[in-house]
């Protein structure tokens, strides 16, 4: 079974600064994939980033990357630059072919970035 | 390219009644997902549907039932409500046979009194 785990419940930084959020996971499957979703408080869900675990190269969608260490089943987020519209609930989620592709998903982790 | 829908927004039900949630499908996806979402907590899946075929089933008693029309839209039955199925409700919709990413409407918020 696999399992998502995010240890920060809540993090705030300054507009403008870089943040990292944490996520590990764990996983017998080979072929996996892992996101990153933002939730704001208007309640949607909103992918950020994918990363497919075959894939070596990290993955980066303009401010957010991921820094994707698959040997220690840990899929960090970077958010550069950050902006006031990044304030949400952000969740690392995992999914495989074996599962059928259903998400399985972190506790979240609250990001506020302040003025 | 139209998202993914879900309505109604909000529901009040009282415990034991029974309630469907509906979800529309973004354009091209024929694959439909739901979880449930507690207060503070991350989703939960509750099945999967695909090709009008449940596809997969995450640990929710048979209580929870699901549709698919042949227009890929879903439904999401709930009888017998208690006052712990009070949780945010997410659709995803996907393509093709779920190996794609999942892209979420905006939720239907039940509330059971």
């Amino acid at each position: 079974a696999q399992t998502v785990t995010q240890s920060q419940p809540e993090m705030s930084v300054q507009e403008a600064e870089t943040v990292t959020l944490s996520c590990t996971y764990d996983t017998s499957e080979n072929n996996y994939y892992l996101f990153w979703y933002k939730q704001p408080p208007s309640r949607q869900m909103i992918l950020v980033i994918r990363q497919e675990a075959y894939k070596q190269q990290n993955a980066t969608e303009n401010r957010f990357s991921v820094n994707f260490q698959k040997a220690a089943k840990s899929f960090s987020l970077k958010i550069s630059d950050s902006q006031l519209g990044d304030t949400a609930m952000y969740f690392c989620a995992s999914s495989s072919m074996d599962s059928n592709y259903q998400l399985i998903w972190g506790a979240g982790t609250k990001l506020i970035i302040k003025p | 390219e139209t998202g993914v829908t879900q309505s109604p927004t909000h529901l009040i039900k009282t415990r034991g009644q029974q309630v469907t949630l509906r979800c529309s499908s973004q354009s091209g996806h024929n694959t439909v997902s739901w979880y449930q979402q507690a207060l503070g907590q991350g989703p939960q899946f509750i099945f999967q549907y695909y090709r009008e075929e449940e596809n997969g089933r995450g640990n929710f008693p048979p209580r929870f039932s699901g549709l698919q029309f042949p227009n890929y839209s879903s439904e999401l039955n709930v009888n017998a409500l208690e006052l712990d199925d009070s949780a945010l409700y997410l659709c995803a919709s996907s393509s093709p046979m779920g190996t794609d990413t999942q892209y979420f409407g905006p939720g239907t918020r039940l509330t059971v009194l």
